[in-house]
């Protein structure tokens, strides 16, 4: 089966500038993740969704990040305005059971300048 | 908020050698996984416990459940160059937030020929 598409796979922005993510999770995955990942630590959970509701976004910084899966397949991530430190890789996963079936895509990697 | 406690941060070894890491919690988890990272890829499930005291292996590696529920360790035997990588531990608890996974910072292993 195909894996997590994610698009671009690097961007560099100036800061308060706006950037957006795409993600395609693997064919009737119905749970999609964003995570977060600064340079030395794990990823950290943005937000779940599960089709195209909101499961979890409790640590998301709703005043600049905002996320949509409209269809319940594909999702966007963007942040407007960027700070330096969001410079970091965010990780797109699609799961169908939970945690045990998780697929992570290969990431997009933001730099923030 | 949860955090995972992951040693060493970083292993340089001589091929050939057995490695063993750790993972602990200040809290409980119901399942603890472990990743292995890539550079420019994302994590990938290598083993998966769900019970305490649970020891499970995969191949050259082995993992075990803490009987605490607070822990947790990877061994992995007669290391190979392509074992090089970042390993993350991961703990997940049922519930609300099925899914969220918390990870570990991170142990970065490095192997000599």
């Amino acid at each position: 089966e195909a894996g997590v598409a994610q698009s671009p796979r690097y961007k560099i922005i100036e800061k308060r500038q706006s950037v957006a993510f795409w993600c395609n999770p693997i064919s009737g995955h119905a749970t999609l993740y964003w995570y977060q990942q600064i340079l030395g630590q794990g990823p950290k959970l943005l937000i779940q969704f599960q089709n195209n509701g909101v499961v979890d976004d409790s640590q998301l910084p709703k005043d600049r990040f905002s996320a949509e899966r409209l269809k319940g397949v594909d999702s966007t991530l963007k942040i407007q305005p960027a700070k330096l430190e969001d410079s970091a890789v965010y990780l797109c996963a699609s799961s169908t059971r939970g945690a045990l079936g998780y697929t992570f895509g290969s990431g997009t990697r933001l730099t923030v300048v | 908020g949860q955090q995972l406690n992951q040693s060493p941060q970083s292993m340089f070894i001589q091929e050939g050698e057995d490695v063993s890491m750790n993972c602990t919690s200040s809290s409980i988890f119901n399942t603890w996984l472990w990743y292995k990272q890539d550079p420019g890829e994302g994590p990938v499930l290598l083993i998966a416990l769900y019970k305490a005291g649970e020891l499970t292996s995969n191949g050259r590696l082995t993992a075990q459940f803490g009987i605490t529920r607070k822990d947790s360790f990877l061994n992995i035997s007669a290391s190979i160059p392509s074992d090089v990588g970042i390993y993350f531990c991961a703990g997940l608890n049922y519930g609300g937030s099925q899914g969220n996974l918390i990870f570990g910072k991170g142990t970065k292993l490095s192997v000599k020929p």
